[in-house]
């Protein structure tokens, strides 16, 4: 099946740092990829739908200032938690979806194995 | 907005008991997807249905979707270690966006 990574998988940071993830798809062009958040023992929460060159559609009380989402090309999605604190520790997700065309038309999604972060 | 309930939260069973969790919606879904989170992994794509009243089988895993497409169910015949993990369903809101479930965690006891 296809694989996306992410980068890093788990990052430590101070209060007030900025933390850049990066999400990967390795085999496919992914025209729509998708960032959530996880807190423990919880649902994924969908903060943002990101689409390749295009400007990032966020959920309701999803900060789009704090959370910075850039899809530079279809390969590639960052999620930069902007002057990060101690509430922004979470498990971070991205998703990536080919085009319904390419995967017979089932909109499955691709997770990466996420990113852990802890805001000291 | 859309509100996707699970039931139940937790679920601890015996090691070949059966196992099953309930996914129901506020409003009618043109689909519903299944995933498997195992502890400290990430989600992982089960099953995709799409038709009023549909019966999907995967192995032991057997999948519904209601006939008014506002539920659906996971069924595990016979569980093994192996199925322990967050059971999440996913329903698709608007073109793009997928709203998750709240989730049913199994343990299985050996």
């Amino acid at each position: 099946g296809a694989v996306v990574s992410q980068h890093p998988s788990r990052v430590i940071c101070k209060s007030g740092t900025s933390v850049k993830i990066e999400c990967r798809s390795l085999d496919f062009q992914a025209t729509t990829m998708f960032w959530y958040r996880q807190f423990p023992k919880q649902s994924l929460m969908l903060m943002a739908t990101s689409n390749e060159g295009s400007k990032a559609t966020y959920e309701q009380g999803v900060e789009k200032d704090k959370f910075l989402i850039n899809h530079a090309s279809l390969t590639l999605s960052t999620l930069t938690v902007t002057s990060a604190h101690p509430e922004d520790s979470s498990f971070y997700i991205c998703s990536a979806r080919d085009s319904p065309q390419t995967s017979g038309g089932i909109k499955e999604q691709f997770f990466g194995p996420g990113t852990r972060l802890t805001v000291l | 907005g859309q509100q996707v309930m699970q039931i139940p939260q937790y679920q601890h069973v015996q090691e070949g008991e059966d196992f099953t969790t309930y996914c129901n919606s506020s409003t009618t879904l043109s689909n519903i997807q299944w995933y498997k989170q195992r502890p400290g992994g990430h989600p992982v794509f089960l099953i995709q249905l799409v038709k009023s009243g549909e019966v999907k089988k995967q192995k032991r895993l057997t999948f519904q979707f209601g006939e008014a497409k506002k539920n659906s169910s996971l069924h595990i015949t016979a569980t093994q270690t192996t199925d322990v993990g967050t059971y999440f369903c996913a329903v698709t809101s608007g073109t793009y966006k997928y709203i998750f479930g709240t989730g049913t965690r199994l343990k299985v006891l050996a």
